[in-house]
């Protein structure tokens, strides 16, 4: 079945301690994207990429890292996470990134809560 | 930082009404998507429109991208308890790349 997955799919942490996000397509998508959710505010976009290797920020890329070292794979890091990173997290791929003409298939999304 | 504005945030309606929800912004979109969360799952595409003007209908449900590509509605017909769920619009950019989203419409619909 063609999908986007994402590990965990909720997390309890506190402050600080360093976590890693997995997301992973079975698509052979090129373009990967990272997106947080807050309750009125949509979905904003952290981190994105074109590519393996080619990663570039978002709307709202502070506090946040990627890498790109496989087409499949796109994981979200915190190094140092903080209550305000507290949001529901999605993960996206399409084959391409022109969205006039191809869909972005999205993952079912990671509860973060940070204490 | 281009925004996009939904409203109402909130729709609570009974089965076999019409609704609207409007997606505005001050910005010119190159195209414009709606998208339908549910509980637990990512946003689902339910259309993109492309020109300026252009109307698309998914069977009970229409779409309008506006005249000026600024705004875009879903009217949806007859609603049925189905159809809950939140509704996304997503402003595509000029680059075609990179997505704005509005804050989102969640609408119940009783039976």
């Amino acid at each position: 079945e063609a999908q986007v997955t994402q590990n965990p799919r909720y997390l309890i942490t506190v402050t600080g301690k360093k976590l890693t996000v997995t997301c992973s397509q079975n698509m052979n998508h090129e373009y990967m994207s990272w997106y947080r959710q807050d309750p009125g505010l949509g979905l904003r976009q952290i981190y994105y990429s074109m590519n393996v290797e080619v990663t570039d920020k978002g709307d709202v890329p502070e506090g946040y890292k990627v890498s790109r070292k496989e087409k499949r794979n796109f994981p979200l890091i915190l190094e140092s996470p903080s209550p305000n990173q507290t949001s529901l997290y999605f993960c996206a791929s399409s084959f391409f990134a022109s969205f006039e003409y191809n869909e972005q298939f999205f993952g079912p999304g990671t509860r973060l809560t940070v204490l | 930082t281009q925004l996009l504005e939904q409203s109402p945030q909130f729709l609570s309606i009974q089965e076999g009404e019409n609704l609207t929800v409007y997606c505005n912004s001050s910005s010119v979109f190159s195209s414009l998507q709606w998208y339908r969360q549910e509980p637990g799952e990512g946003p689902v595409l339910l259309v993109t429109v492309v020109t300026g003007g252009e109307v698309k209908k998914l069977k009970r449900l229409t779409f309008q991208f506006g005249d000026a590509r600024k705004d875009s509605s879903l009217h949806i017909t007859a609603a049925q308890p189905g159809d809950t769920g939140l509704y996304l619009c997503a402003g595509v950019d000029n680059a075609g790349n990179m997505l704005t989203f509005g804050g989102g419409t969640r609408l119940m619909v009783k039976p």
